[in-house]
């Protein structure tokens, strides 16, 4: 089984709808991430968790929102979905402790692709 | 301005040929890792590097970090199908552990 499982993996919806995407681990770790991912933009953090009680924002979260449910839970809602939302979104984590930062292996999940139209 | 520059940003080749993409940036960074996405799954680690100057192998694969720790090479030898992925470059921007990702290297190998 993976460590890092992401549903649903496809996901097409229409403009204003409320969508939900679940991330889940079985690694053990403490730190959870969630990126997009477009064409000729690589991948970019939206949000990201280093507990259950610490989520912070990532670079583009505008239109997101996010909820730790436990240490090996973190959904990620779009509450009013748009077009210019649609794109491959990726969930990872990593195990953090003592390692350097920039040494911290992340580890993804599959990814979802969402269209919205 | 984007603090990793990736090049080529696409690459197709034949199998059997040797090739290198370049991870570049103005800044010093204490490690730089690389990471490989292959089509319809997410990114993999490949390697981490940590010191200026630091050559490390992985198979066919040789990573080369810079004397200067600004700027990455890697390099692919006889390249085959199985290699064809997208090349991820990735950076710590600070003491937390977000990793900031260059736009990537698209590498096609043509059987």
């Amino acid at each position: 089984d993976a460590d890092v499982t992401q549903t649903p993996r496809n996901r097409i919806t229409k403009t204003g709808k409320r969508i939900m995407l679940e991330c889940s681990q079985t690694k053990g770790h403490d730190r959870m991430y969630w990126y997009r991912q477009d064409p000729g933009l690589g991948l970019q953090l939206i949000y990201y968790s280093f507990d259950v009680k610490d989520i912070n924002k990532g670079e583009i979260s505008d239109g997101y929102s996010v909820s730790r449910q436990a240490q090996a839970k973190f959904s990620l809602s779009l509450e009013s979905a748009i077009p210019n939302q649609t794109a491959l979104y990726f969930c990872a984590t990593s195990a953090g402790g003592l390692a350097p930062a920039g040494t911290d292996t992340q580890y993804f999940g599959p990814g979802t692709r969402l269209t919205v139209l | 301005t984007q603090l990793l520059e990736q090049s080529p940003q696409f690459l197709s080749i034949q199998e059997g040929e040797n090739l290198t993409v370049y991870c570049n940036s103005s800044s010093v960074f204490s490690s730089l890792q690389w990471y490989r996405q292959e089509p319809g799954e997410g990114p993999v680690l490949l390697v981490t590097v940590v010191t200026g100057g630091e050559v490390k192998k992985l198979k066919r694969l040789t990573f080369q970090f810079g004397d200067a720790r600004k700027d990455s090479s890697l390099h692919i030898t006889a390249a085959q199908p199985g290699d064809t992925g997208l090349y991820l470059c990735a950076v710590s921007g600070g003491s937390n552990y977000k990793l900031t990702f260059g736009k990537g290297t698209l590498l096609t190998v043509n059987p």
